[in-house]
């Protein structure tokens, strides 16, 4: 199936410990995204890559770190869990931005963060 | 800077009946306007996308919006509602031209529909 996929579905983690969300998408599509959704389901971008290049960089703490290894794929690495990174967070994909500025986002279903 | 404004957080409705959820949007240039659908555990699904020309736009599932420049508003309509339908809504702005594909979020209203 052509998708956003994201893994994994549900992450329980300690403060402290550092953990990666693994995004995927097969939509050829040159622009991914990073979504946190907070506990209220406030949806607030964090980062954008661009055929690999980083393109939004939202006020996000240092922890975050995305890495996009080809524009298929864009992977979110966290340090330093603190229990204010619990949410759900989103990957999302969408045609080059330069081009087609009102392509909509597919989003994947979401990988739920608990930090304790 | 752009914001949006869904004022009702829940929407209860009975099935079959019409529903409206709003949308208010500020915002110093001009927008497109969209509004997502988020069933639960599943991330968003796009209902319709307003650019240009007709203020009216219809999408998936029966769902349509007008977009009132005067009011700056994109309030979601649909005149039936069916058990389905229960999900979160989100409404959506986005600048004409803007840097990146940089989305800003309403916190979402959930539509709750009873038998």
């Amino acid at each position: 199936d052509t998708a956003v996929s994201q893994t994994p579905k549900y992450l329980v983690t300690q403060m402290g410990n550092d953990k990666s969300i693994k995004c995927e998408q097969n939509l050829g599509h040159d622009t991914m995204y990073w979504y946190k959704q907070d506990s209220k389901k406030f949806l607030k971008i964090m980062f954008s890559y661009n055929n690999k290049e980083l393109i939004i960089n939202e006020t996000v703490p240092n922890r975050f770190s995305p890495k996009s290894p080809d524009k298929a794929h864009l992977n979110l690495h966290i340090n330093s869990l603190e229990l204010g990174d619990s949410a759900v967070y989103f990957c999302a994909s969408s045609q080059e931005p330069g081009t087609v500025y009102n392509s909509p986002l597919h989003f994947g279903n979401g990988t739920r963060l608990t930090v304790t | 800077a752009q914001s949006v404004t869904q004022l009702d957080s829940q929407v209860p409705v009975f099935e079959e009946a019409p529903v409206e959820l709003r949308c208010n949007y500020s915002s110093s240039v001009s927008v497109y306007l969209f509004w997502y659908v988020q069933y639960p555990n599943q991330g968003l699904q796009l209902l319709l996308k307003y650019l240009s020309g007709s203020t009216l736009v219809k999408g998936i599932n029966g769902f349509e919006a007008e977009f009132n420049k005067s009011q700056t508003s994109f309030h979601l309509r649909k005149p039936s509602v069916h058990i389905s339908d229960t999900a979160e809504y989100f409404c959506a702005v986005r600048d004409v031209g803007g840097g990146g594909n940089k989305l800003t979020f309403g916190t979402g209203t959930q539509l709750k529909v009873e038998l």
